[in-house]
């Protein structure tokens, strides 16, 4: 089945504590972002990756770091989070970077910093 | 600055009624939209798109139309079903320039769908 897989799903951390949320397609698809969403403003793009080794911001990637090393997989990385990262996140995969090519979003991780 | 506004947080609906959503956006580059919906605790699933040289694009039940001149667009589901019922969000991206498959959410419309 195609899919896009988030781990974990659930996640509460301490204010400091360096954490990394896993994002992983099975389509052999190029491009892949993450987003978060926050209540009144929908979904924000963090950083996006247009193949291996490509990586570049988005509107909102203070305090994330990513990395691309294989094509199926694209860590989210917090060194020290913090309360205001507290949000619901969404890694998405799509075959291309036009706008025409679908995205497909995973399930989401909701994460807690206290 | 939010670029893509779903004024409405909210819709209620009867079943078998139409459901209308609206959607405007300020930035003039956008040129291809789109409506995904969600479910809870499930990732936005694609609905349906529309390029900015169209003005109406329909797929079964869902036809979003687009008005240019005003910058706004709009998700029409005839009939609305039960099964509707979830949270559409509508989006924006640019084909040129360096936004690279960047999609700009709206808020988000919350769609209640009663039998």
């Amino acid at each position: 089945e195609a899919q896009v897989t988030q781990n974990p799903r659930y996640l509460i951390t301490v204010t400091g504590k360096k954490l990394t949320v896993t994002c992983s397609q099975n389509m052999n698809h190029e491009y892949m972002s993450w987003y978060r969403q926050d209540p009144g403003l929908g979904l924000r793009q963090i950083y996006y990756s247009m193949n291996v080794e490509v990586t570049d911001k988005g509107d909102v990637p203070e305090g994330y770091k990513v990395s691309r090393k294989e094509k199926r997989n694209f860590p989210l990385i917090l060194e020290s989070p913090s309360p205001n990262q507290t949000s619901l996140y969404f890694c998405a995969s799509s075959l291309g970077s036009g706008s025409s090519y679908e995205q497909y979003f995973g399930p989401g991780t909701r994460l807690t910093v206290t | 600055d939010q670029q893509v506004k779903q004024n409405s947080p909210s819709l209620s609906v009867q079943e078998g009624r139409i459901s209308i959503l609206n959607c405007d956006y300020t930035n003039s580059m956008f040129d291809y939209f789109l409506w995904y919906k969600k479910y809870p605790a499930e990732g936005p699933t694609f609905l349906i798109s529309i390029s900015s040289i169209k003005d109406k694009n329909e797929d079964g039940r869902f036809t979003v139309f687009l008005n240019k001149s005003a910058k706004h667009l709009s998700l029409h589901i005839v009939p609305s079903q039960p099964g509707d019922s979830a949270v559409y969000f509508c989006a924006a991206s640019e084909s040129g320039g360096t936004s690279y498959g960047k999609l700009t959410f709206g808020q988000g419309t919350i769609l209640t769908v009663h039998p």
